[in-house]
């Protein structure tokens, strides 16, 4: 069964930096693109870039890009998304989605999210 | 670049039928396969429907998904609807370099 584990919810503050996690299990992790979702309170989903494990090939969306960071460590099948500096802006919940490709791309499992709070 | 625009909100009764729309601003529909996700209140998203109309493997056949060229939409119908089907519903596409989500459809079965 394709899996993807995140990283529990976060309490930060603004200017810290934060690196969250999303680890995959139940596949071959190198061998399929995980994207991350941003979902704001209330409002709806936002594709934010995805990376490719077997090679760290990552894609940014022009909103995201310079914001945040995509990483990946093959070694323990895990994809991070981190910030050097959080806004109260970032507050959200952020999803990690296996991108499976068909005739298209698109997502076909998703990590639970992971709940982003920023607050002085 | 281009948007994709669906109803704030539908509801219909447990039984009914109900469509949601998700209307391409640019471009033809055709052109990129369109996707589409339920969310259930305080859950992650789950995907029903991938390239235009092929149903995910468990998802139950009340669920089909089309295009139309002429009204430029993709549209997403649920048949014998059901209480547990009440969620927001997302469609997606891909306009070239980024993946595009409409702003989503909140079904009520009431």
């Amino acid at each position: 069964e394709v899996q993807l584990v995140q990283s529990g919810a976060e309490v930060k503050k603004p200017g810290e930096s934060l690196k969250i996690s999303c680890k995959g299990s139940g596949y071959r992790f190198t061998t399929y693109w995980i994207g991350w979702v941003r979902q704001m309170p209330g409002k709806g989903l936002e594709w934010m870039g995805m990376i490719y494990p077997g090679d760290s090939e990552t894609r940014y969306s022009p909103s995201f890009q310079g914001q945040v960071t995509i990483s990946a460590d093959k070694s323990i099948a895990t994809a991070y998304l981190q910030w050097d500096s959080l806004r109260p802006s970032d507050i959200a919940v952020y999803y990690c989605a296996r991108v499976m490709v068909t005739a298209a791309n698109w997502f076909d499992s998703w990590g639970q999210g992971t709940l982003v709070t920023v607050s002085s | 670049n281009f948007m994709l625009t669906q109803p704030h909100s539908v509801s219909e009764s447990p039984g009914k039928t109900v469509t949601i729309s998700c209307t391409r601003s640019s471009g033809t529909i055709a052109s990129n396969y369109v996707h589409w996700y339920q969310q259930r209140p305080d859950s992650a998203p789950t995907t029903v429907i991938y390239d235009d109309v092929q149903r995910v493997s468990g998802v139950p056949g009340r669920f089909s998904g089309s295009i139309d060229s002429s009204s430029n939409s993709a549209s997403l119908t649920i048949s014998g609807l059901k209480t547990e089907d009440e969620a927001d519903y997302y469609c997606q596409s891909f306009d070239g370099t980024s993946w595009v989500f409409g702003g989503g459809t909140k079904l009520t079965v009431l």
